[in-house]
C-alpha cells in the first residue's frame, strides 16, 4: 500500500455520462497531482491541488474538473464521457515544496473505459 | 516548456544482459530533477532512481544507474543483469525544481526479457 488511496479501480460507464474519480493523499501529504495515461501511452499532467487551491494546470479538457476539500483529498469528474476518455488515471501525492528524488506517492490508478 | 524524449518504443534484451533505456530531455531551466519509473502489466507506477541537476555524480539504486550527461541533456537507464521481472514499460520524468513542480513523463520504452 503505498499510502495513496484511488477509488474506485475500474469503473465502466457509457459515452455522455458522468463519473467521479477520487484520491485520497498519502498522510500529511498537502499535494495532489492528477495524470492520465492513455493506451500505451505515457501519463499527461491534468491538474494541481495545494491544500485546497489549484496550483497548475496541465492540458485538462473543459469536460474535466476537479477539486481538493478541506480534508485534502480529491476528486476528478469527468462528464460528457466519449470514448477516447477511456484511460488509466493516476493520483499523486506529494508533501509540498520537493526537494530530492523522494516524495511523490502514486496511487494505484482508475481504469476508465468508455463504451 | 519542458519535454521528454525516449526514442525506443520496444527492446528485447537476454535475461543477464545489461541494458540501456535512453533519455533526452529539454529544459531552459537551470534547477531541475530526472526521474525513471517502471510501470507493470499490473500498472502501478514504481520509483526507481533520481538525478538532481546539480548532482555531480551518476546516480545508482541496486541494479539500477542513471548516465546523467548535462551538456548533452540525457539521463540513459542501465540496468545491469536484466531478470525476467525487469520486463515492464519504463517511463523518464522530469520535474521542474520550482513552480507545481509536477513531473513531465516521456512516452516510455517497453522492456522485455527473454529468458
Amino acid at each position: 500500500d503505498s499510502g495513496v488511496t484511488q477509488t474506485p479501480k475500474h469503473l465502466i460507464t457509457a459515452t455522455g455520462q458522468r463519473v467521479t474519480l477520487r484520491c485520497s493523499p498519502r498522510s500529511g501529504d498537502l499535494s495532489v497531482y492528477w495524470y492520465q495515461q492513455s493506451l500505451d501511452q505515457g501519463l499527461q499532467f491534468l491538474i494541481q491541488y495545494y491544500n485546497g487551491e489549484e496550483r497548475a494546470k496541465g492540458n485538462i479538457l473543459e469536460r474535466f474538473s476537479a477539486q481538493q476539500f478541506p480534508d485534502l483529498h480529491s476528486e476528478l469528474n469527468l462528464s460528457s464521457l466519449e470514448l477516447g476518455d477511456s484511460a488509466l488515471y493516476f493520483c499523486a501525492s506529494s508533501a509540498g515544496l520537493l526537494q530530492g528524488g523522494y516524495g511523490y506517492t502514486f496511487g494505484s490508478g482508475t481504469r476508465l473505459t468508455v463504451v | 516548456a519542458q519535454k521528454i524524449t525516449q526514442t525506443q518504443p520496444g527492446m528485447f534484451v537476454q535475461e543477464k544482459e545489461a541494458v540501456t533505456l535512453d533519455c533526452t530531455y529539454d529544459t531552459s531551466d537551470q534547477s531541475y530533477g530526472l526521474f525513471w519509473y517502471k510501470q507493470p502489466s499490473s500498472g502501478e507506477m514504481i520509483f526507481l532512481i533520481y538525478q538532481g541537476s546539480y548532482d555531480e555524480q551518476n546516480a545508482t539504486e541496486g541494479r539500477y544507474s542513471l548516465n546523467f550527461q548535462k551538456a548533452r541533456k540525457s539521463a540513459n537507464l542501465v540496468i545491469s543483469a536484466s531478470q525476467l521481472g525487469d520486463s515492464a514499460m519504463y517511463f523518464c520524468a522530469m520535474r521542474e525544481d520550482w513552480g507545481a513542480q509536477k513531473l513531465v513523463f516521456g512516452q516510455g520504452t517497453r522492456l522485455t526479457i527473454n529468458p
